[in-house]
């Protein structure tokens, strides 16, 4: 079981460009959730994806955008980029209220 | 507002010592608890978890203690390893929702 997955593992970008990071999730596992962690900072909850749709959102602007794919796997979309948005990206997967476990997360540095 | 703290930023152990990392949380509905261990440049590692129907639960040289009337969680590291040297959080959840991070605490344990 390779566990859950990300891509890619480094990401550099400037200002105003937009980005796709993508997310296997753990076999068996059909929630996918994103975390925004800042360097220094816990993980902040972006959004949660189920059955291909949104079910939770954290406070994140519209800037930040998903998509969840038959198959589980998943995507996070950021436009119009800022360098605030510089942070390592994690997602997490789970079945049912179980625990989640989290990919090694991409890490997107903004110039 | 939510929130999950944690009361010290930093811990520094001798190597065999017991480690105790406390956690305060503010969500009185929160059911479901969580620590990570993250070290340098990977995801989060789910270390132990605990439901709010519990207030003990034990692992492999860990154990997590929930106190729901001070709204308290402590991780308790037995016989603290080199290899236990990383950040740790807690984390909050309800209803199989979205996880509420803490700032994290670095442990750091010295030969």
């Amino acid at each position: 079981d390779a566990g859950v997955t990300q891509s890619p593992t480094h990401l550099i970008k400037t200002r105003g460009q937009q980005v796709t990071l993508r997310c296997s999730p753990k076999s068996g596992h059909d929630t996918v959730s994103w975390y925004q962690q800042a360097l220094g900072q816990g993980p902040q909850f972006i959004f949660q994806y189920y059955e291909e749709e949104e079910r939770q959102r954290g406070n994140f602007p519209d800037r930040f955008s998903g998509h969840q794919f038959p198959n589980y796997s998943s995507e996070l979309n950021v436009n119009a980029l800022l360098l605030g948005d510089s942070a390592l990206y994690l997602c997490a997967s789970r079945v049912g209220a179980n625990e989640q476990f989290f990919g090694p997360g991409t890490r997107l540095t903004v110039l | 507002g939510e929130s999950v703290g944690l009361h010290l930023p930093t811990l520094s152990v001798q190597e065999g010592d017991n480690s105790i990392i406390n956690c305060a949380y503010s969500n009185s509905a929160s059911d479901y608890f969580i620590w990570y261990k993250q070290e340098s440049g990977k995801g989060p590692q789910f270390i132990i978890d605990i439901r709010s129907n519990m207030d003990k639960r034990q692992g492999q040289r860990v154990t997590v203690l929930l106190n729901k009337t001070v709204k308290h969680l402590s991780l308790q590291i037995a016989a603290t390893q080199p290899g236990d040297s990383a950040v740790y959080f807690c984390a909050e959840g309800w209803a199989a929702q979205k996880l509420v991070f803490g700032q994290g605490t670095r442990l750091t344990i010295n030969p």
